[in-house]
């Protein structure tokens, strides 16, 4: 078994739609990173969350550290949203290990 | 403020090679990792540079190595390439553990 689990592995939504990704994670972690992946490869870290939620724009990421889980909500979706969504934590050991991601294709 | 770069963003070798990526991070990160993405293996933690001294490695077979110069720049550097070195290789700059991620480069091994 993993030890970050992401679900769902392929998400497909109209435009508009409230989306969820969801992480859970079985190793004790100190940070956990949401990063978005385009087309040829580029990585954008979207947030880093140790505790509660944070908010940028249409984007919200939350994290139960007691149930290990974290959540990455995207709201009004839009065909730009299209991409990879990979959710990573940064260990006890300083070493960094990553979801499978998940592939989200918004159609207009 | 200049993001992160890697050079060279392609690179194509044969089996038996070496190669060696460069990475230079973001003016005043002094934190570096490198990263190898396959498609199937996913994203897979290589090591991390801080302040020239690795400070952390990930399960990865002596022939990846890595440094990090005074500058802050980092090189990682493969021997003996394999096919299944086949792969996307990313370096992150940090300040703290927010992390900004360069392109990439691709490597192909032939």
């Amino acid at each position: 078994k993993n030890e970050v689990e992401q679900s769902p592995q392929n998400l497909t939504a109209q435009e508009g739609e409230f989306i969820t990704i969801n992480c859970s994670y079985s190793v004790g972690i100190s940070a956990l990173h949401w990063l978005q992946q385009h087309p040829g490869g580029g990585i954008v870290s979207l947030f880093m969350l140790s505790s509660g939620k944070k908010k940028h724009g249409r984007l919200i990421a939350t994290i139960n550290i007691q149930e290990k889980h974290s959540s990455l909500h995207i709201t009004a979706s839009h065909p730009r949203d299209s991409a990879v969504y990979i959710c990573a934590v940064w260990g006890n050991n300083n070493d960094m290990r990553f979801g499978a991601g998940t592939r989200l294709t918004v159609k207009p | 403020k200049a993001g992160v770069t890697q050079t060279p963003r392609y690179l194509i070798k044969t089996r038996g090679q070496q190669v060696t990526l460069s990475c230079s991070p973001i003016s005043g990160h002094r934190s570096v990792s490198w990263y190898q993405q396959t498609p199937g293996q996913g994203l897979q933690f290589l090591f991390e540079y801080f302040s020239e001294t690795q400070r952390n490695k990930g399960n990865f077979p002596g022939r990846f190595s890595g440094r990090q110069f005074s500058n802050s720049r980092s090189e990682m550097n493969v021997s003996t390439l394999e096919l299944g070195d086949s792969a996307l290789y990313l370096c992150a700059s940090s300040a703290d553990r927010g992390k900004v991620f360069g392109p990439g480069t691709r490597l192909t091994v032939l």
